[in-house]
């Protein structure tokens, strides 16, 4: 089945505590992207990535590192999360112009 | 194409029509997207449409692409309650790279039984 799948799905650590959310997509898509929604806010892209070892910033990306070292996986990684960064994440994946596949979501706490 | 503006809510009864509206500020977007919401899910694709076209249909859904007026709607037939969710409209701009997905802030559809 084609699928975006991201872990874990729920998530609660405390501040400064290094932590890794992964994503890996089976449909050999180009684009991956990290998101987070927060109510009211709708979801803002914090990065994507273009291909293996190419990536980029969204409009959020303070307090977050990603990498792609392969085409099917791109971790999320928050090397000091704090509490502003709770939130529901999505994963997602796209060949171009067709849109994004999404993922399940994560939602992470922070304490 | 950072500001796609959508209203926050919308009820409709069962069985009427729903028309979600939203508005974006980049005139030179290049695709545009509907996606939607259930509770405690993911994103889900509902439909898309490039800026050279004004109308795609797809079974119960319309989507209108107004240009001049920079405004989108996803137009839904014979609403039911499985229609309730968050509908986020989307858009690359161009000069944006495909992967720049800008959302909306979603919009609440209820529908009453």
């Amino acid at each position: 089945e084609a699928q975006v799948t991201q872990n874990p799905r729920y998530l609660i650590t405390v501040t400064g505590k290094k932590l890794t959310v992964t994503c890996s997509q089976n449909m050999n898509h180009e684009y991956m992207s990290w998101y987070r929604q927060d109510p009211g806010l709708g979801l803002r892209q914090i990065y994507y990535s273009m291909n293996v070892e190419v990536t980029d910033k969204g409009d959020v990306p303070e307090g977050y590192k990603v990498s792609r070292k392969e085409k099917r996986n791109f971790p999320l990684i928050l090397e000091s999360p704090s509490p502003n960064q709770t939130s529901l994440y999505f994963c997602a994946s796209s060949l171009g112009t067709g849109g994004y596949t999404f993922g399940s979501g994560t939602r992470l706490t922070v304490v | 194409g950072e500001d796609v503006e959508q209203s926050l809510f919308l009820s409709v009864r069962e069985g009427d029509s729903s028309v979600i509206n939203c508005t974006y500020t980049d005139s030179s977007s290049t695709y545009l997207y509907w996606y939607k919401q259930e509770p405690g899910a993911g994103l889900q694709l509902l439909t898309y449409i490039f800026s050279n076209m004004d109308m795609k249909q797809d079974q119960r859904l319309t989507v209108l692409l107004n240009k001049k007026d920079k405004h989108l709607s996803l137009r839904i037939a014979d609403t039911q309650t499985g229609d309730s969710a968050i509908y986020f409209c989307a858009e690359i701009a161009r000069g944006s790279t495909l992967g720049r997905l800008y959302f909306g802030r979603g919009t609440q559809l209820t529908v009453w039984p």
